[in-house]
């Protein structure tokens, strides 16, 4: 089956500096791949999506890129900010299963 | 938000007995998902539904069955609760196919069994 992983799995950084996570996925028939942020104590979120026709997608500070070749998509957060402080999930569809699978997640702080 | 709620949002039980969570959506979508979200796991997938009376098996379905009897209600039900079992329980529901379209959470159930 599919298998996501993400990397790292904590980052710090200081505020107004830019986070790169990066998530491997295993399934070359995968091709939806979407980020999700969970803040301390609140359900997981949609912030961004990519499809495997698109290489780069941006959404004011955050982007996702997708390397289909190798198997990789990161989610780059600019001009980091004290609200960004959360745990981000990636997830990559399962061909024909109508579902996900998520990586276990990266908790991103921001330092102010 | 989307029209999603779960309950109990918490619950204390012992080994044993049996647990119901239910979750209840207001936006008539077709897809339900019960995902169970513990440390160092992220979110793993217990079940889902794609239409009533169908739903199919996830990554970690073992010591869980549900139901989905009406389009709002997707049950979740522990038939003999295990400490293994002490999670955090999200309900999701989506539009289209959870492939392809965005997923909307409820808030949650935390559950545990002493």
């Amino acid at each position: 089956g599919e298998n996501v992983e993400q990397h790292p799995s904590t980052l710090s950084v200081q505020e107004g500096d830019s986070a790169v996570i990066k998530c491997t996925y295993s399934d070359s028939a995968s091709n939806y791949f979407p980020w999700y942020k969970q803040e301390l104590g609140k359900r997981p979120q949609l912030i961004i999506d990519i499809r495997s026709n698109v290489g780069e997608k941006k959404d004011q500070r955050i982007a996702v890129t997708l390397n289909k070749t190798a198997k990789h998509f990161s989610l780059h957060i600019t001009e980091t900010q004290p609200e960004d402080s959360a745990v981000y999930f990636c997830a990559a569809s399962i061909g024909g299963n109508n579902r996900l699978a998520f990586g276990k997640g990266n908790q991103v702080v921001v330092i102010p | 938000d989307a029209g999603i709620t779960q309950s109990p949002r918490h619950k204390v039980t012992e080994t044993g007995t049996p647990v119901t969570l239910r979750c209840h959506q207001t936006e008539n979508h077709r897809y339900m998902y019960w995902y169970r979200q513990d440390p160092g796991h992220g979110l793993r997938l217990i079940h889902y539904s794609y239409g009533v009376k169908d739903t199919d098996k996830g990554e970690v379905s073992d010591g869980y069955s549900v139901s989905r009897s009406k389009t709002e209600d997707f049950l979740l039900t522990l038939e003999s609760a295990t400490s293994s079992q002490t999670s955090v329980y999200f309900c999701a529901i989506s539009e289209l196919a959870g492939d392809t379209g965005e997923l909307f959470f409820g808030e949650g159930s935390r559950l545990t069994v002493l």
